[in-house]
């Protein structure tokens, strides 16, 4: 089974602040890694779809990397604000997609 | 809209008896898949279809069945269901290839008695 490990599991940060969290993943037969965002008694959204090795993606405030040689990717939210407040899930794959375990970010007013 | 829409959202139910949760998309999505979501598990796969009469298994494939008869419904059958698949349930679709991000369900909750 393909193991998809995200870090760290929780992060509370001050409004105002920026954040990153990571996404790791074997390096070999890499597809495609996506990110999304999961609010509470919500369904998860997806934030963005990354394919090549360097990819840069950005969305508002929120931007993320890939490396695929090395078998990472991070997610950076600048300025952090309350509606922020998710969990955050990478997911990897290509037939089959694996999820990791999320990052649960809390922006404290 | 663009949605994918699942049936029920809630449901009760004893163990044993039949049931199926609908799932249909209105995008015209090759790929539909369902996951479950439990504490500390995170989302795990449990079948895929990759287009019609296309069905795989995913993670967790044990006591489910799927059928994809047609482009938008991906039901999920639960033939005799346990209280270990109390869970929450999630449909999700999305275009060939996976270059595009899942378009997920409203989920839903599960509950084997």
């Amino acid at each position: 089974i393909l193991n998809v490990e995200q870090s760290p599991q929780s992060l509370h940060v001050q409004e105002g602040d920026s954040t990153n969290f990571t996404c790791s993943f074997p390096s070999s037969n890499f597809y495609a890694l996506h990110w999304y965002r999961w609010e509470t008694a919500k369904s998860p959204e997806a934030l963005f779809v990354m394919t090549l090795n360097g990819d840069e993606k950005k969305k508002g405030r929120i931007s993320a990397t890939l490396n695929t040689k090395e078998g990472y990717s991070y997610l950076y939210i600048k300025g952090s604000q309350p509606e922020d407040s998710a969990t955050y899930l990478c997911a990897l794959g290509d037939d089959k997609v694996i999820f990791g375990p999320g990052t649960s970010l809390s922006v404290i007013p | 809209e663009a949605q994918v829409t699942q049936n029920p959202r809630y449901l009760i139910t004893v163990t044993g008896k039949k049931l199926t949760v609908t799932c249909s998309q209105n995008m015209n999505h090759e790929y539909m898949s369902w996951y479950r979501q439990d504490p500390g598990l995170g989302l795990r796969q449990i079948y895929y279809s990759m287009n019609v009469e296309v069905t795989d298994k995913g993670d967790v494939p044990e006591g489910y069945k799927v059928s994809r008869k047609e482009k938008r419904n991906f039901p999920l059958i639960l033939e005799s269901p346990s209280p270990n698949q109390t869970s929450l349930y999630f449909c999700a679709s999305t275009s060939q290839g996976l270059t595009h991000g899942y378009t997920f369900g409203s989920g839903t909750r599960l509950t084997v008695v």
